[in-house]
């Protein structure tokens, strides 16, 4: 199985930080890696998946690079609404998986 | 892009099944595949399996062979997730979501949107 290891874990940010999420898989996935966001009682949304230039109407301020093991989310400019937990997520290959997730909370 | 509604919360007791449903609208239904992910109490994501909607192929995540059944009913476009042997550890929110296609070793091209809205399954004496 492909793990994904997600860091850090949680994050203490403030509106307006540049944030970075880190996103290393256990063997080499291409580009076939999604990341969610997900907010408490609430089913995880679709961000991004690395291997399509995608306009799903995400704000500009979320972009995702890496290819390979290593992989990173970036929020440009922290605003209220994004506190909240980030998954990264693999489909190259079975049984789907899902990083640890990173908790992003105001500081 | 479509909607997934999921039916409600579920108690019930170890060694029981549970079945629990998932409604499709505003989109081609029998084009997609339906999976099911679930999450633990404070705990991450774990997929489950996928079911074609268009002929009623499956794929199982290993750990859910011979417990998970998923069955498609393209007249009324309802997926539903039947988990039998419950376990105290199977308590979780369980959720289905879609992509366009999955492939015998992978899923690459494809990603997981929308989702349902999530059901809880409790399992407890």
């Amino acid at each position: 199985d492909i793990q994904l290891t997600q860091s850090p874990s949680f994050l203490s940010a403030s509106i307006g930080d540049r944030v970075t999420i880190t996103c290393r898989a256990s063997q080499d996935i291409t580009n076939d890696l999604a990341w969610f966001q997900q907010k408490p009682g609430q089913a995880p949304t679709f961000l991004m998946y690395l291997a399509y230039s995608f306009d799903s109407g995400v704000p500009s301020r979320f972009s995702g690079s890496g290819s390979g093991t290593e992989f990173t989310l970036t929020i440009s400019s922290l605003q209220p609404e994004d506190f909240a937990t980030y998954y990264c997520h693999q489909i190259n290959s079975y049984p789907l998986t899902f990083g640890g997730g990173t908790k992003v909370d105001m500081k | 892009q479509g909607q997934l509604v999921q039916s409600g919360a579920e108690v019930k007791k170890p060694g029981a099944s549970v079945k629990v449903s998932c409604k499709g609208s505003g989109f081609p239904f029998t084009g997609y595949y339906i999976h099911w992910v679930r999450q633990a109490p404070g705990q991450g994501l774990e997929w489950m399996g996928w079911i074609r909607n268009e002929n009623g192929n499956t794929k199982y995540a290993e750990t859910f062979q011979g417990r998970l059944t998923l069955t498609s009913d393209t007249s009324t476009s309802t997926v539903y997730m039947e988990l039998s042997g419950l376990r105290s550890d199977d308590t979780a929110l369980y959720f289905c979501t879609r992509t366009s296609y999955c492939g015998p070793t992978t899923c690459r091209g494809n990603w997981f949107n929308p989702w349902g809205q999530g059901t809880l399954v409790s399992v407890s004496t």
